[in-house]
């Protein structure tokens, strides 16, 4: 157990409404990930962060913005959202092994209506 | 690009048969390689991971997996498969010192009684 949780656990929404989703984590660690899981795409990265207020892009960020002004909080935000991003958002963050190993939250399950 | 596959996206498997899953990672270095398993509603739990070493890996639950270099392969095994471990399992690779790690799109097992 990372110590990481993640608030809403379950959210529905309009299409065109500002989202934010809270990944919170209790040990210190130091790079944070943001992911979607969609049927058959498996899991893809968002945005992830190496240190407080140093974030970068992954594969699908468009439409998504983060913030991390403390350690212990990632912080995601759908600026408008929008029916293709209907999914589950997983946190993440890097620990274990070499700080090899990734440690998932429990997810996000967001519906834009 | 690097790429993880994981060419089955359903298996069915009688409780007590043997469990194999594959995974094809495409990448030239050495790759750090994971195996997740992920029930419904849950988030991803580390299974196993490779990193140097012996090629034949142990991990939770009677799992182990086998990196075999020649053939870019890192295959999930079980000798007898249980009704609890119906899941679906993700393969996951990440490039030492780099930051994005790769996700296959799963394979969903299922276990008939």
């Amino acid at each position: 157990d990372a110590g990481i949780t993640q608030s809403p656990r379950h959210k529905v929404t309009e299409t065109g409404t500002p989202v934010t989703l809270r990944c919170h984590q209790t040990e210190n660690h130091r790079y944070m990930y943001w992911y979607r899981q969609d049927p058959g795409h498996g899991l893809r990265l968002i945005h992830y962060s190496y240190g407080v207020k140093d974030t970068d892009k992954g594969e699908v960020s468009d439409g998504y913005s983060v913030s991390r002004s403390k350690t212990e909080d990632f912080l995601l935000t759908l600026e408008s959202a929008t029916s293709s991003q209907t999914s589950v958002y997983f946190c993440a963050i890097r620990g274990g092994q070499g700080l090899n190993e990734q440690f998932f939250g429990p997810g996000t399950r967001l519906t834009v209506l | 690009a690097q790429s993880v596959t994981q060419p089955d996206i359903h298996i069915t498997v009688s409780e007590g048969a043997s469990l194999e899953l594959r995974c094809n990672y495409s990448y030239g270095a050495t790759p750090y390689l994971f195996w997740y398993v992920q029930s419904p509603g849950q988030g991803l739990q580390l299974l196993l991971k490779y990193f140097s070493g012996d090629t034949l890996v142990q991990g939770i639950k009677g799992f182990e997996a086998e990196f075999k270099r020649s053939q870019s392969s890192f295959n999930l095994r079980k000798p007898s498969v249980h009704w609890s471990d119906a899941a679906e399992y993700f393969c996951a690779h990440v490039t030492s010192g780099t930051y994005k790690y790769i996700f296959g799109t799963g394979t969903r097992l299922k276990v008939l009684a």
